[in-house]
């Protein structure tokens, strides 16, 4: 069975820029969360999304959204992309929402360099 | 404890050495307590997940143990190897979505 793949793996951009990240689940889960590590930082909650619907949202700004299509595949996009973006973004996948007893399954994750 | 830490930082071990690290949590409100290995340029790995205070769990050289009325969990690493070489991390689970808050993790170096 595939683990979940994400791409690209590496991005460069300059402010003002945006980005658009893609995660593709294990095939069959259907729930789909995004987090973000900058250095000296343990990994911090996007968001998660199941059923093409945004459940749960970390407190980032609005600069950061996402979706996740039929098929479960996910993107996040970033606006407006600034110096301190800049950071590595993983995606995890489980088979159900709800309750943080679901095991995850994360990506290798896509490494963001913002210029 | 108001986060998810884990101590230490960071440690260095010699090949058959046993080790064990620390993750506190807020011990209100306790749902699930998981524990992952990541090793650099690779994707975390998960190894337990536990929600019984009391709850122990292993896997071939690494255990964990669940302290939730405290609000601590340990990790043991027997008779240390080099492929062990990895940050473990630890994370929170909540009951109602599938958020995880995680520690800083800590870093584990086993050399020969």
């Amino acid at each position: 069975k595939a683990g979940v793949t994400q791409t690209p793996r590496y991005l460069i951009k300059t402010r003002g820029q945006q980005v658009t990240l893609s995660c593709s689940p294990i095939s069959g889960h259907r729930s789909v969360s995004w987090y973000q590590q900058t250095p000296g930082q343990g990994l911090q909650f996007l968001f998660e999304y199941f059923s093409e619907t945004q459940r749960n949202k970390g407190n980032f700004p609005g600069r950061f959204s996402g979706r996740q299509f039929s098929n479960s595949r996910s993107e996040m996009n970033v606006s407006t992309l600034e110096l301190g973006d800049s950071a590595l973004y993983l995606c995890a996948s489980s088979l159900a929402p709800g309750g943080g007893a679901n095991e995850q399954f994360f990506g290798p994750g896509t490494r963001l360099t913002v210029l | 404890i108001l986060n998810v830490e884990q101590s230490p930082q960071s440690l260095h071990v010699q090949e058959g050495d046993s080790t064990n690290f620390t993750c506190s949590f807020p011990s209100s409100n306790f749902y699930a307590l998981h524990w992952y290995r990541w090793e650099t340029a690779k994707s975390p790995e998960a190894l337990f997940v536990m929600t019984l205070n009391g709850d122990e769990k292993k896997k071939g050289r690494i255990s964990a143990t669940l302290n939730t009325k405290e609000g601590y969990s340990y990790l043991y690493i027997k008779g240390s190897q080099p492929e062990d070489s990895a940050t473990y991390l630890c994370a929170q689970g909540t009951g109602t979505a599938s958020k995880l808050t995680f520690g800083t993790g800590t870093r584990l170096q086993v050399t020969l």
